[in-house]
């Protein structure tokens, strides 16, 4: 079965300041998607950004970007230039396509300090 | 921007009761889910929904638990006689057919089983 693993239970940065989140998994596929979602105290799930496993190229959303590394199976998010808003949980999030559930690691919570 | 919703955003029950959560998915969106996530914990993978019927659903989706598409908006989950364990945040979200597997989840309706 596929796992998703956060090992940072809780980070904190400096606001304009750059993070790093970590996330691996395990998997056997080589067709799959990667997501990082944040989840604020409303705890609403918001979309930061995707990746396709396909594709060598790391995403990139606005300040928000991914290190990833297909043979490492490591999908890490980089938050630039840090803002009291980035405050949330942040849950990394794998997919198979045809296979509908999505697998959620267990999240980090970022703190921003002003 | 075309958004997932939920209502109610609240809801209390007593310990029995049947409850039914409602969700409005994206409009032109053809895949359909819910999660839950239990307070302190990951976001856990319910049911998913295609052509009117469940295309997936994991060990948490019991007999208790059911989906429906009443028409052609709404997309329900019930919970036929709810037990205090299923005090949780239940988010339903969708998915298109060209959105390389990327779903988009509502705000979330926060149930506590009294």
């Amino acid at each position: 079965a596929q796992t998703v693993t956060q090992s940072q239970p809780e980070m904190s940065v400096q606001e304009a300041e750059t993070v790093t989140l970590s996330c691996t998994y395990d998997t056997s596929e080589s067709d799959y998607y990667l997501f990082w979602y944040k989840q604020p105290p409303s705890r609403q799930m918001i979309l930061v950004i995707r990746q396709e496993a396909y594709k060598q190229q790391n995403a990139t959303e606005n300040r928000f970007s991914v290190n990833f590394q297909k043979a490492a199976k490591s999908f890490s998010l980089k938050i630039s230039d840090s803002q009291l808003g980035d405050a949330a949980m942040y849950f990394c999030a794998y997919v198979r396509p045809g296979i509908e559930k999505l697998v959620f690691g267990k999240g980090t919570k970022l703190t921003v300090n002003p | 921007e075309p958004e997932v919703t939920q209502t109610p955003s609240h809801q209390v029950t007593q310990m029995g009761q049947e409850v039914i959560l409602r969700c409005v998915p994206i409009s032109n969106h053809l895949y359909f889910y819910w999660y839950r996530q239990i307070l302190g914990q990951k976001v856990e993978f319910l049911v998913s929904f295609y052509n009117n019927e469940i295309s997936e659903k994991s060990e948490i989706f019991d007999d208790q638990f059911s989906v429906e598409r009443p028409d052609g908006s709404n997309f329900t989950l019930k919970i036929r006689s709810t037990k205090l364990e299923d005090s949780a945040m239940y988010f339903c979200a969708s998915r298109g057919q060209v959105d390389q597997e990327t779903q988009y989840f509502g705000p979330g309706t926060r149930l506590l089983v009294l």
